[in-house]
């Protein structure tokens, strides 16, 4: 299985700030990256398809970049809806997997 | 607009099989040409791909799981279904259906059911 590592775990921030998240994977998966946000108690909401697809309805402060093994998911101005966990997922390869998220946190 | 909503019981006892269904509404599962998914996540953890239905029945499944995960699809009643045997704490999780992206086996998920906890225990 393609094993995917993001960084940080915790992430402490202030409404305003930028902020980047880093997801790594153990093999080339070109750009068959997901970005997910999920809030306490309810599912994941797909983010940003394809590496850097923003998906309708999702504000342009978020952003996706990256290709190959690396990636990054960037807020450009926190805000206070943006408090919660992000998630990874690569589907190159079956079977997709998740990285095991960032916590967003209020600082 | 399509949704899903998972249904099952919430409690399962140790060794016995756990039983969900996930109901579609707003799209028909038999012309959607769609894969349809169960992921679940396991309290304060992360997310895990259990396996996938072909609207025409095929299945794909997590090779960790694969020996105890069964995924169906009953088009009549437009719902698909996990069960998944011998289930001990570790299967302790809140278990959420998923429909792909662009309908795919090796995709990304863009509508998900709210999720159904299920804890194992006597």
């Amino acid at each position: 299985d393609i094993q995917m590592t993001q960084s940080p775990s915790t992430l402490s921030a202030s409404v305003g700030d930028r902020v980047t998240i880093t997801c790594r994977a153990s093999q080339t998966i070109f750009s068959w990256l997901a970005w997910y946000q999920q809030k306490p108690g309810k599912a994941p909401k797909l983010l940003i398809y394809k590496a850097s697809d923003l998906q309708s309805g999702v504000p342009s402060r978020f952003s996706g970049s990256g290709s190959g093994t690396e990636f990054t998911l960037a807020i450009s101005s926190l805000q206070p809806d943006d408090f919660a966990t992000y998630y990874c997922q690569q589907y190159h390869t079956y079977p997709v997997t998740f990285g095991q998220g960032t916590k967003v946190e209020i600082k | 607009q399509l949704q899903l909503q998972e249904s099952g019981p919430g409690l399962v006892k140790p060794s016995e099989t756990l039983s969900l269904t996930c109901s579609v509404s707003g799209g028909s599962i038999s012309g959607s040409g769609s894969y349809w998914g169960w992921i679940r996540q396991p309290p304060g953890k992360g997310l895990e791909w259990i396996g996938s239905v072909y609207f025409s029945g095929g299945t794909f499944y997590n090779p960790s799981l694969k020996s105890r995960v069964t995924i169906s699809v009953d088009t009549s009643k437009n719902h698909f279904s996990l069960k998944l045997s011998s289930v001990t704490a570790a299967d302790t999780a809140v278990y959420h259906c998923a429909r792909p992206v662009n309908r795919g086996i090796n995709d990304g998920f863009d509508i998900w059911g709210q999720g159904s906890m299920v804890t194992v225990s006597s």
